[in-house]
């Protein structure tokens, strides 16, 4: 069965520093890999997606993730966070089958 | 636009009552889960449904039943709650597979006492 690491529960960063949020997967087939953002008390929003082609991809509001199919690693970085990007992020993986299975969550807090 | 409409948002029980969290898209997915949050274990998959009469178990899906009698409704019934159940509870819909992502609604907070 499929498995999600996220291996930091929590990162705190000050504003306009960097930021990695780790993700490694489990399968050795081909997967879709996603990166959700959880809002406090709203559901979840996805980030960005990668489904095939280009092995980095990005989102609207400065995100990107690189797929690596050797490490089985699809990290979210930032080049430089704001306050607003706190929130807790979740790293989802899905093969050929119907289901979505997700990492337990990496809690991103921005720092004044 | 509405997306995945979920009801109740909160919803306080005994233990043994039971109840319904209702779940509707307009979005004509045929896919539909039910997730459970729950802090430090990302969310679990409980029962999902690829289309009107069919739904599957997913990895949770002990005490909880549910029925898909059309594309748009995919209720989950909790037939009698456990403190156990006290979580948050996510339904999920998306488009054909493979690839497609997931339309979240905004969850219901459970709380079994």
């Amino acid at each position: 069965a499929q498995s999600v690491t996220q291996l930091d529960s929590q990162v705190p960063v000050f504003e306009e520093a960097p930021v990695e949020l780790r993700c490694n997967y489990s399968s050795s087939v081909s997967v879709y890999l996603f990166w959700y953002v959880q809002y406090p008390n709203q559901g979840l929003q996805l980030l960005l997606k990668y489904l095939s082609g280009s092995t980095l991809v990005e989102s609207i509001n400065g995100f990107e993730a690189e797929f690596n199919k050797s490490q089985t690693s699809f990290h979210l970085r930032k080049p430089s966070v704001h306050i607003s990007d706190t929130a807790e992020y979740f790293c989802a993986v899905k093969d050929y089958g119907q289901n979505f299975v997700f990492g337990p969550g990496t809690r991103l807090s921005v720092l004044p | 636009n509405a997306g995945v409409t979920q009801t109740p948002k909160f919803q306080v029980l005994k233990t043994g009552q039971s109840m319904t969290l209702q779940c509707a898209q307009d979005m004509n997915h045929e896919y539909m889960s039910w997730y459970r949050q729950d802090p430090g274990m990302g969310l679990r998959l409980i029962h999902y449904s690829v289309g009107a009469g069919i739904t599957d178990q997913g990895e949770v899906p002990n005490g909880y039943n549910v029925s898909r009698s059309t594309t748009e409704d995919f209720p989950l019934r909790l037939l009698s709650a456990a403190p156990s159940q006290t979580s948050v509870y996510f339904c999920a819909s998306s488009h054909e597979p493979p690839g497609g992502e997931l339309f979240f609604g905004e969850g219901s907070r459970l709380t079994v006492l």
